[in-house]
C-alpha cells in the first residue's frame, strides 16, 4: 500500500533553514513526489517534484530558498532563510496509475 | 499562465447532489489528466477522483466511488464532478488540479452537506 508519512509538526527561527522530510512505504522508494504549501487560509501551491535520485523541479515563481533532495525511501523539502510567510502547512505527495495519495503534512511554525 | 476557476459549490441536504465545474484557460486542455481533491474543515488534503485527457479513463477514491462522476468536455475546456448521495463528511473545499503532480491549482470551491 502506498503511504507517505510527515511529522505532523516542525518549527524554526526566522532566518534559519529547515528540512522537512516524507518517507515512502516499503516498496515504493523509487517513486517521485511533490511539495505543496498552504499558507492559512489559502489554497494549496505546488512548489516542486523530488525525484529518486534527488533531483527536483520547481514551480512558477518558486524562490530559490527552496529545494528538495532525496535518500532512499525519503524526500526531502528544504527551506533556507526563514521567512514569516513561511509559516504554512506543506504536504507531500506521489502518484500512480488511478491514484493519488498524499502525507499528513506538517505544520511549520516560524519562530 | 495557467488559470483552474471551480465553481458550483454551495449547501445541500445529505442524499442531495450537486455538479461541480472547473474552467480552464492558458493551457492546451485537452492534452492534460486532471484531478479532484478536497480538504474537510481544520483536516488534510484527500485526492477525490481522476481523468485521463481523453476522458476514457477515470479513477475514484474509494470514499467517493459509486457516489461521484467525474467528466470532463475538451472542446469548452472545462471538468466536471457530479456529486450524488452526499454526506456529511463530503464537506469540504473541492479542488480541481493538474497531471500527476497537480502542478496546477484552482482556488476550490466549498461544499457543505448538512440539513
Amino acid at each position: 500500500q502506498l503511504v507517505l508519512t510527515q511529522s505532523p509538526s516542525a518549527s524554526a527561527s526566522l532566518g534559519a533553514s529547515v528540512k522537512l522530510t516524507c518517507t515512502l512505504s516499503s516498496g515504493h522508494s523509487s517513486n517521485a513526489i511533490a511539495w505543496h504549501q498552504q499558507q492559512p487560509e489559502k489554497g494549496p501551491r505546488y512548489l516542486m517534484k523530488v525525484n529518486s535520485d534527488g533531483s527536483h523541479s520547481k514551480g512558477d515563481g518558486i524562490p530559490d530558498r527552496f529545494s528538495g533532495s532525496s535518500s532512499g525511501a525519503e524526500r526531502y523539502l528544504t527551506i533556507s532563510s526563514l521567512q514569516s510567510e513561511d509559516e504554512a502547512d506543506y504536504y507531500c505527495q506521489t502518484w500512480g496509475t488511478g491514484i493519488r495519495v498524499f502525507g499528513g503534512g506538517t505544520k511549520l511554525t516560524v519562530l | 499562465e495557467v488559470q483552474l476557476v471551480e465553481s458550483g459549490g454551495g449547501l445541500v441536504q445529505p442524499g442531495g447532489s450537486l455538479r461541480l465545474s472547473c474552467a480552464a484557460s492558458e493551457f492546451t486542455f485537452s492534452s492534460y489528466e486532471m484531478n479532484w481533491v478536497r480538504q474537510a474543515p481544520g483536516k488534510g488534503l484527500e485526492w477525490v477522483s481522476y481523468i485521463s485527457s481523453s476522458g476514457n479513463t477515470v479513477y475514484y477514491a474509494d470514499s467517493v466511488k459509486g457516489r461521484f462522476t467525474i467528466s470532463r468536455d475538451n472542446a469548452k475546456n472545462s471538468l466536471y464532478l457530479q456529486m450524488n448521495s452526499l454526506r456529511a463528511e463530503d464537506t469540504a473545499v473541492y479542488y480541481c488540479a493538474l497531471r500527476g503532480e497537480l502542478d496546477y491549482w484552482g482556488q476550490g470551491t466549498l461544499v457543505t452537506v448538512s440539513s
